[in-house]
């Protein structure tokens, strides 16, 4: 079947910009998480999403940082006023509402900050 | 603090030469180590999960397996196509299901 898919693959924005990214889930996963994986370091947990509980934002790096999810499909991630530090590749996983079910990974979208 | 250490960061090795990854942790219960592979320009492939200490699994020429403070991947006689980023990730329990990842080790077989 279909995996994750992310749009745009590649966004490059001035500073100061908002930008939107896009994140569909595998079919029938509840559960939804976003990563930020910076140049050279490991996958920074963000955002994750379970049915209709509450977020768990405990992982967005500030405020100008939010995302959405409606009911158990798509997922948007916003950022306002884009800064340099924000480049980076932001990667989407699902995963069933299983504990310890393996998730399952997009292949993100690069974004660059000019 | 939930930690995840990986080492070495980068392996050379030649086809069949065998070999091991390591994956130190750190959390606060653990419910799930995860083994992962990622390719240049793409997001990370799930491998396999290990729940408990002893647990151990294999695919084709991968072999996973989980102490209470460690574990391992090991490659037996890798080929070229096995050249990739290997991440480790932990989940703890409680009602988070987030992953926390290590650096990663790069591997590179060389024919």
């Amino acid at each position: 079947g279909a995996g994750v898919s992310q749009s745009p693959s590649n966004k490059v924005t001035e500073k100061g910009k908002d930008v939107e990214l896009r994140c569909d889930p595998i079919s029938g996963h509840t559960a939804l998480y976003w990563y930020r994986q910076r140049l050279g370091q490991g996958l920074e947990f963000l955002i994750y999403f379970q049915g209709n509980s509450a977020p768990d934002k405990s992982g967005l790096p500030s405020d100008r940082f939010s995302a959405e999810r409606t009911g158990e499909s798509v997922s948007t991630l916003t950022i306002q006023r884009t800064q340099q530090e924000d480049s980076a590749v932001y990667l989407c996983a699902s995963s069933t509402r299983d504990r310890g079910a393996p998730q399952h990974f997009g292949d993100g979208t690069r974004l660059s900050i000019l | 603090e939930d930690q995840v250490t990986q080492s070495p960061e980068a392996l050379r090795l030649q086809e069949g030469e065998s070999s091991s990854l390591n994956c130190s942790y750190t959390v606060s219960g653990l419910r799930g180590l995860f083994w992962y592979r990622q390719d240049p320009g793409k997001g990370p492939e799930f491998l396999f999960t290990l729940y408990s200490a002893g647990e151990e699994k294999e695919k084709e020429r991968l072999k996973a397996t989980l102490t209470k403070k460690e574990s391992f991947l090991h490659i037996t006689a890798p080929k070229p196509e096995d050249s990739a980023t290997y991440l480790c990730a932990v989940q703890a329990s409680g009602n988070t299901g987030k992953l926390i990842f290590g650096q990663g080790t790069t591997l590179q077989v060389k024919p």
